[in-house]
Formats: C-alpha cells, structure tokens, sequence
C-alpha cells in the first residue's frame, strides 16, 4: 500500500487558478470514486475540503472543485486567494476498509 | 457539533507501547454506520492512515503496521483507544484521530487537535 504520489508545490498568483494531482492505481484512485481533500495550514489539523471526489462539505467556497479520470484525481482551486496557502493532502480508499493519503502538496499564494 | 481530542504520553522510550485515547462527543459509536480512525504525521511530513473502527466493532489496520496495532472503543465513555508496541524514533509523530462521515462514506470529516508523540531514550 504506497503513499498517492503528488507534486511537491505548486505555485499562483492571487485570481489564479492552480491544479493538483493525486496518482494513485486501479486498487485505490482509480477502483473507487472515494477520493477526498484536506487542507492543512501550519500547527493545524487538516481540514476535509472535497470528499467523494467532487463533493463540497458545507461551508467550503466554491472556488475548491475536484475531479477524477482513470487513477488520477485532481484538486483545482480557483480565484486563489492568501488564505489557499497551506499544505493539501489527498486520501483515496483502498478496498477493504483501508485508506491511503497522498504524499502533500504545498500551495504557495505568490 | 461533533468534537474529537487526543490524549497520552507526549514521550515515549523506544521498545515500549504507546497508548492513546481519542475521547469524543457529538456522534455516538454504538450508532450504525459511524467510525473512528487514527492518523498520524511525522514532523513535516505526509499523513499516514493507521487504523479504523466501525460502530459494529469491525476493525481495520494499515497493512504495513497491522502487527503492532490495537483498536478498541468504549461506548459507555465515548472514546476509542489506539495502541502501539515496540515504539521507535521512526514512530515520533502527531497521532490524529478523525470521525468516519458515514455509512456508505469513506471520509473523515472532523478530526481531533492532533497530540504529538516523541520516541526517544
């Protein structure tokens, strides 16, 4: 059961938009539409931003979306604004009640 | 409103057993469907899924830590106790535990303050 693989950083201007990748394989990403997203700012618990793969839970601005094709799912974060800046965590469910996260993925608001 | 905290050592000596508590309120564990999972992070580093445990007692472990995992829960005292044997500095984490959003759900929704445990002689 190996880590999802993210890119380390990624990087925007405030009004831009900015995509992160979660690679997972057809035992995990690819085998379920359980893919969710966690926002972590420094010194906090991560704090769950898209589940379901596209689903919001209330109270996230809609500027956060998420979408899924074959073993890959996806984070977009749209009109980005200062308080983005943190590290995103994906976590996929991998068959059996088991669950895997991803390796983190530190957006930076330039 | 659903409120998880972590408690136990913050120090531990390599070779012993870690024992932590997540003490929760808002959602009760004898309810169908709900769970309790733990999750750890080592110091800036990635979030790693330990355990889970389902309302019915049905249990699950990370595969690669199975051997040195326990999760139980006490329904009456609304916590769920997570152990680790033969601790070793690789083991100095944040311990989280996080409630399970639902039946049919694969997600964790809220998660406790995290408590941070440090394995050193």
């Amino acid at each position: 059961q190996s880590a999802l693989t993210q890119p380390r950083s990624v990087s925007g201007s405030p009004g831009q938009s900015v995509t992160i990748s979660c690679t997972g394989t057809s035992s995990d990403v690819g085998g379920y539409n359980y893919v969710s997203w966690y926002q972590q700012h420094p010194g906090k618990a991560p704090k769950l931003m898209i589940y379901d793969v596209s689903k919001r839970p209330s109270g996230v601005p809609d500027r956060f979306s998420g979408s899924k094709s074959g073993n890959t799912a996806s984070l977009t974060i749209s009109g980005l604004q200062a308080e983005d800046e943190a590290d995103y965590y994906c976590c996929s469910y991998a068959g059996s009640y088991t669950f895997g996260f991803g390796t983190g993925t530190k957006v930076t608001v330039l | 409103q659903i409120t998880l905290k972590e408690s136990g050592p913050t120090l531990v000596k390599p070779t012993q057993t870690l024992t932590l508590t997540c003490t929760f309120s808002g959602f009760s564990l004898s309810t169908s469907g709900v769970g309790v999972g733990w999750i750890r992070q080592p110091p800036g580093k990635a979030l790693e899924w330990l355990a889970l445990i389902y309302w019915n007692d049905d249990k699950r472990y990370s595969p690669s830590l199975k051997s040195r995992l326990t999760i139980t829960k006490d329904t009456s005292k609304n916590q769920v106790v997570l152990t680790m044997t033969n601790m070793d500095p690789v083991d100095t984490a944040t311990y989280y535990c996080a409630h399970l959003l639902g039946s049919g759900y694969y997600t964790f929704d809220y998660w406790g303050q995290g408590t941070l445990v440090t394995v050193s002689s």
